[in-house]
């Protein structure tokens, strides 16, 4: 089972449309960390945020916002106002247990059109 | 940007031969991993380590495996490479030192194995 799932493959939107990239997650632990990454065209992966799981607190940082609900497993990622450069895929994470486990989404690919 | 490089960047061989892959960091982090990227799969966790000479599986570990007798330095070597090892892999450090902490992540090596 994927522990990990980002349901949504592909998506399009017009420049200055929000998007919504959508992470469901799976785990057992009571004390885990999720994360966010973006891997533009160039092939780099960049880090964008660190949640751990006692934290449901909403963060925001610039067009870039993340919803985090333990009641749903899910962490949800919001682009407002999507611009050009934010055509990337974008890779959810998880990290559990006692060792050094990551798992990754398939992640989504964002194609924002001008 | 944390300071790993990945050697070398490309890379083509034949079925049936060795191959070792070459991560460097100039971070002292104590963590570090082998990831395989592929079509449908996201990220996919080879093996990692938490120290000099200590290390552990990922999720994909079969027909891998893995080095480190410096803390800067960590190899991924496929003993007698495969079709199904065609990869883009990267390698990454945890920031901070556990599992909790962001990793980042090298360029990436394109790896084809005719």
């Amino acid at each position: 089972a994927q522990k990990v799932t980002q349901a949504q493959t592909e998506i399009s939107v017009v420049e200055k449309e929000d998007v919504t990239l959508d992470c469901v997650y799976e785990t057992r632990d009571t004390t885990y960390y999720l994360f966010w990454y973006k891997q533009p065209p160039s092939g780099e992966l960049v880090f964008l945020i660190r949640r751990n799981s006692f934290d449901e607190q909403n963060e925001i940082s610039g067009r870039y916002s993340w919803n985090f609900q333990k009641s749903t497993s899910s962490f949800n990622f919001t682009i407002t106002a999507s611009q050009v450069v934010d055509s990337a895929v974008y890779f959810c994470a998880l990290s559990e247990g006692a060792g050094n486990q990551f798992y990754f989404g398939t992640g989504t690919s964002l194609t924002v059109i001008p | 940007d944390a300071g790993i490089t990945q050697s070398p960047r490309h890379k083509v061989t034949e079925t049936g031969t060795p191959v070792t892959l070459r991560c460097h960091q100039t971070e002292n982090h104590r963590y570090m991993y082998w990831y395989r990227q592929d079509p449908g799969h996201g990220l996919r966790l080879i093996h990692y380590s938490y120290g000099v000479k200590d290390t552990d599986k990922g999720e994909v570990s079969d027909g891998y495996s893995v080095s480190r007798s410096k803390t800067e330095d960590f190899l991924l070597t496929l003993e007698s490479a495969t079709s199904s090892q065609t990869s883009v892999y990267f390698c990454a450090i945890s920031s901070g030192g556990d599992r909790s902490y962001e990793q980042y992540f090298g360029p990436g090596t394109r790896l084809t194995v005719t």
